[in-house]
């Protein structure tokens, strides 16, 4: 039972414009949210948190925005950059649970120079 | 300061073998967490333990797998008797301090390949 969904598996964007990765959630008890980033052979690396307490985190080039009433957050990446190219997990925590954090699948950016 | 790292990076182990994958933390940190993720699949939650004791494990199958973090050395996660189902990329994280809402630092994985 997939509880956070990226349903877009991969992302083409052209360098310099505004990449948006979704990600969408099935469990209302979930009131923190993050982003990582991952490049091959690599692990995870967080990216940017937001609270359901807030409806955007702003941080450099990253913006995430959560929309509680339609279980829905996105990352915006503006300007993009190659180097950006990565998979993108959005994680999910809910309220009094400890540390366990839901993932979804992944969306695969690409920025094209 | 070395991140999480994680050995062996690849294993490969026939069926019915076992399987040890360790984890050791950055420094500083004494909580553990290790996911799983299957091809095509997020990763997926399994246990999360401090120094000695074992936090949470409902995301751990009942049978074959266990998972320790010894007072010295690094955190173990061990399946026996693998199985083919068994083949994934298994992450390891750590967090420094109370561990709840704390960024967790991931290492590099490793894949299980079961033949």
């Amino acid at each position: 039972d997939q509880q956070v969904k990226q349903n877009s598996p991969s992302l083409s964007v052209q360098e310099g414009r505004i990449s948006i990765l979704n990600c969408d959630y099935t469990n209302s008890m979930f009131d923190y949210f993050l982003w990582y980033k991952k490049y091959p052979a690599e692990g995870p690396t967080f990216l940017i948190s937001i609270s359901s307490i807030k409806d955007k985190n702003e941080d450099g080039r990253f913006t995430v925005f959560l929309n509680k009433s339609a279980k829905h957050l996105s990352l915006h990446i503006v300007p993009s950059q190659p180097g950006d190219s990565a998979v993108y997990f959005c994680a999910a925590n809910p309220t009094n649970t400890g540390n366990q954090f839901y993932f979804g699948t992944g969306t695969s950016l690409t920025v094209i120079p | 300061n070395a991140g999480v790292m994680q050995n062996p990076r690849h294993l490969v182990r026939r069926r019915g073998q076992e399987a040890r994958l360790r984890c050791s933390p950055m420094k500083g940190h004494s909580h553990v967490y290790w996911y799983r993720q299957l091809p095509e699949e997020g990763l997926k939650f399994m246990v999360y333990l401090q120094k000695e004791n074992i936090i949470d494990e409902s995301g751990m199958p009942k049978e074959r797998f266990s998972a320790e973090f010894p007072k010295e050395g690094p955190s173990i996660l061990r399946i026996q008797q693998v199985v083919r189902g068994d083949s994934a990329a298994y992450f390891c994280a750590s967090s420094p301090t109370s561990g709840i809402r704390d960024t967790q630092y991931f290492g590099p994985g490793t894949r299980l390949t079961v033949l």
